[in-house]
């Protein structure tokens, strides 16, 4: 989706922290969502936040949001070889809040 | 935890067939969904329904139809298969329209048109 950019790669080694960045365009939105995709599945929700917040914490994984620059970050800490998948970065427009604009995708390798 | 079941996780057909993707859930969702994923181009929606027999366009509908008789199920239809049809298919639902409503998906369905 044109609406909501990520980088299409990223490399980490294991015990290291990723980062996966998003940029999205609708300042309307109201909720940003996470999810992952390992290889040959479907994509599993993994995290999402409504647009009042700054940050959301579930264990390894912290979300930060900055509402100004229409920015969104997934931190997971300590990554692991499961880790290794393809993320995404989706969001609910504020015109249409049934719909989710989706990014491209980041893929994530995590190297031993 | 919700369970999205698609009927197939492979498929293959001829150009010119009438092609059935079917997507079943268990958790009396109103909202059902069809996506196609590509590499490169991340998820875009097909057809959305918000209820029994209602259905709306999504951003790229031609060449498919859908069907949602019950409401636990949703059907996708590729009246003449293409070549160009060749992809991932993913079906999603949620429980209502609003926000904080997250889509859950089935596996997908990798489906190739010889």
């Amino acid at each position: 989706g044109e609406d909501v950019e990520q980088s299409l790669f990223l490399s980490v080694r294991e015990g290291d922290s990723s980062v996966i960045n998003c940029t999205y365009t609708d300042s309307s939105s109201t909720y940003l969502y996470w999810y992952k995709q390992e290889p040959g599945a479907g994509l599993q929700l993994l995290t999402y936040i409504f647009s009042n917040m700054d940050m959301k914490q579930d264990q390894r994984l912290t979300v930060l949001l900055n509402k100004k620059d229409k920015h969104l970050s997934l931190r997971i800490a300590d990554t692991q070889t499961g880790d290794s998948a393809i993320y995404f970065c989706a969001e609910t427009p504020g015109s249409n809040d049934y719909k989710l604009s989706f990014g491209a995708g980041t893929t994530v390798t995590v190297r031993a | 935890d919700v369970k999205v079941t698609q009927s197939s996780r492979y498929l293959v057909k001829r150009t010119g067939e009438k092609v059935f993707l079917e997507c079943v859930q268990d958790m009396d969702h109103e909202n059902m969904f069809w996506y196609r994923q590509d590499p490169g181009l991340g998820l875009r929606l097909i057809y959305f329904s918000y209820d029994v027999k209602m259905k709306e366009k999504g951003d790229i509908p031609e060449g498919y139809s859908v069907s949602r008789e019950k409401k636990e199920r949703f059907s996708l239809i590729l009246e003449s298969a293409s070549t160009n049809q060749t992809s991932m298919y993913l079906c999603a639902s949620s429980r209502t329209t609003g926000g904080g409503q997250p889509q859950h998906f089935g596996d997908g369905t990798r489906l190739s048109i010889l």
